[in-house]
């Protein structure tokens, strides 16, 4: 089956650094995205990663590595509106998204 | 610039009344539109998605429908809603299958 695992909840402190991981078993690969989701309000798009390496955007980064089945979603210089929850999400061979359940991430002053 | 619509934003309905949820988008012409529902706690679950007018898929058995009668419009019914329909429903779009989806502001609905 298809699987997308990352952390259910994670806190840090405004202004340092926070990695959100994300694994993943799919049919096929053709991208990996990462959205924001604020609580009541609709995913928006953050970044995609289709081949290996970092892609910087700003204060986020995300990092792909396909042969492990891996990404991570960098953030930097962390603020209060920060707090949100990270979804990560993988294009399969279909061209269809396969999502996880998102990461809830608590940003304490 | 695009833009895309949804209403109603909440809606709380009896079970086994009727549904309909329209998704509208603007600024962009044959467009990928897809339906989501996500439960608390969990994924984004995909229901329907469409390539073109008339065009639907569905990815999951149940009871619910969508139709497209215009490019740029999609919506999502049921004719009886079950108490597991609850949940927040999003409609979102992509210029083509591999691109990145941009959702709308969703509706979330309760079945009591």
């Amino acid at each position: 089956g298809q699987n997308i695992d990352q952390p259910t909840e994670m806190t840090a402190t405004e202004g340092a650094i926070v990695q959100i991981n994300c694994t993943y078993q799919t049919s096929g690969f053709n991208g990996l995205f990462w959205y924001q989701q604020h609580a009541g309000e609709a995913p928006t798009f953050l970044s995609y990663n289709v081949l290996d390496g970092l892609e910087e955007k700003g204060r986020f980064s995300s990092f792909l590595s396909r042969s492990k089945g891996y990404s991570y979603l960098l953030l930097k210089e962390l603020q209060m509106k920060d707090s949100a929850s990270y979804l990560c999400a993988v294009m399969d061979s279909n061209y269809q998204l396969i999502w996880g359940a998102g990461t809830k991430l608590i940003i304490k002053p | 610039s695009q833009t895309i619509h949804q209403w109603p934003a909440t809606l709380v309905q009896p079970v086994g009344s009727p549904l309909s949820l329209e998704c509208t988008v603007e600024g962009t012409s044959n467009p990928n539109l897809y339906w989501y529902r996500q439960a608390a706690g969990r994924g984004l679950q995909l229901l329907f998605y469409s390539v073109g007018i008339g065009q639907i898929s569905s990815e999951v058995p149940q009871n619910l429908s969508a139709s497209r009668p215009q490019d740029r419009q999609f919506i999502l019914s049921s004719k009886k809603l079950l108490l597991s329909d609850s949940g927040f429903y999003l409609c979102a779009w992509s210029v083509r299958e591999y691109n990145e989806q941009f959702f709308g502001p969703g509706t979330r609905l309760t079945v009591l």
